[in-house]
């Protein structure tokens, strides 16, 4: 069975600009979550779909959106690319909603987004 | 507020060595859940473990043991016998209960280094 996918594994882009990370669940995954891991400040929770809605997200500006398509796949943008939001992307899908007890949660690779 | 301190920021043992890795949390819930993730140079993270608030049962698997201490707000994590697989970023989680996977706090990390 395949894992959590993401691409791309790297992605180099300037100030300013727009980047778009994509992210495929395990198939009959539901839920998709999206954490940001920056250098020393471990995983910060960004936004979670379940059912193509969002279901919250974490304490990042409006720049970072995105959205979840039919299959359950989903993206995440990040606009007007600031120096700091250089980071590991990780992407993350469970069975649904991940209510308590906590349904386990399957991680992809990353994208490492780099801004220079 | 909920928090996870990972004081350990790197540790670096001999294989075969025995390594345990802290983790204190704080929270102000009753029912919460921890877990300990694994995040190998690949990057994408291995759930490890789940325990709730109401189990204060150590668990063992194969070389590793968690010691959960509700009197000392402690979750911690040893490897037996450790190996140089075992090298890897290892991540420790908080959760409160009666909540959504999209509130698992992490912490900082230790990474975890075995050297031959």
């Amino acid at each position: 069975e395949a894992g959590v996918t993401q691409s791309p594994t790297h992605l180099i882009k300037t100030r300013g600009q727009q980047a778009t990370l994509r992210c495929s669940p395990i198939s009959g995954h539901t839920s998709v979550y999206w954490y940001q891991q920056a250098l020393g400040l471990g995983l910060q929770f960004l936004l979670w779909y379940d059912e193509g809605e969002e279901r919250n997200r974490g304490n990042f500006p409006p720049r970072f959106s995105g959205r979840q398509f039919p299959n359950y796949s989903s993206e995440l943008n990040v606009n007007a690319l600031e120096l700091e939001d250089s980071a590991l992307y990780l992407c993350a899908s469970s069975l649904d909603e991940g209510t308590e007890p906590y349904n386990e949660q399957f991680f992809g690779p990353g994208t490492r987004l780099t801004v220079l | 507020a909920q928090k996870v301190t990972q004081a350990q920021t790197e540790i670096s043992v001999v294989e075969k060595e025995d390594v345990t890795l802290d983790c204190v949390y704080e929270t102000r819930d009753t029912t919460y859940y921890l877990f300990w993730y694994k995040q190998p140079p690949s990057g994408e993270l291995v759930f490890l473990i789940r325990r709730n608030s109401f189990d204060e049962q150590n668990e063992i698997s194969g070389r590793y043991s968690w010691n959960f201490q509700k009197s000392t707000s402690s979750f911690n994590f040893t490897i037996t016998a450790s190996q140089v697989v075992d090298s890897a970023v290892y991540f420790c989680a908080l959760a409160p209960g009666y909540s959504s996977a999209s509130k698992i706090i992490f912490g900082s990390g230790t990474r975890l280094s075995i050297r031959p």
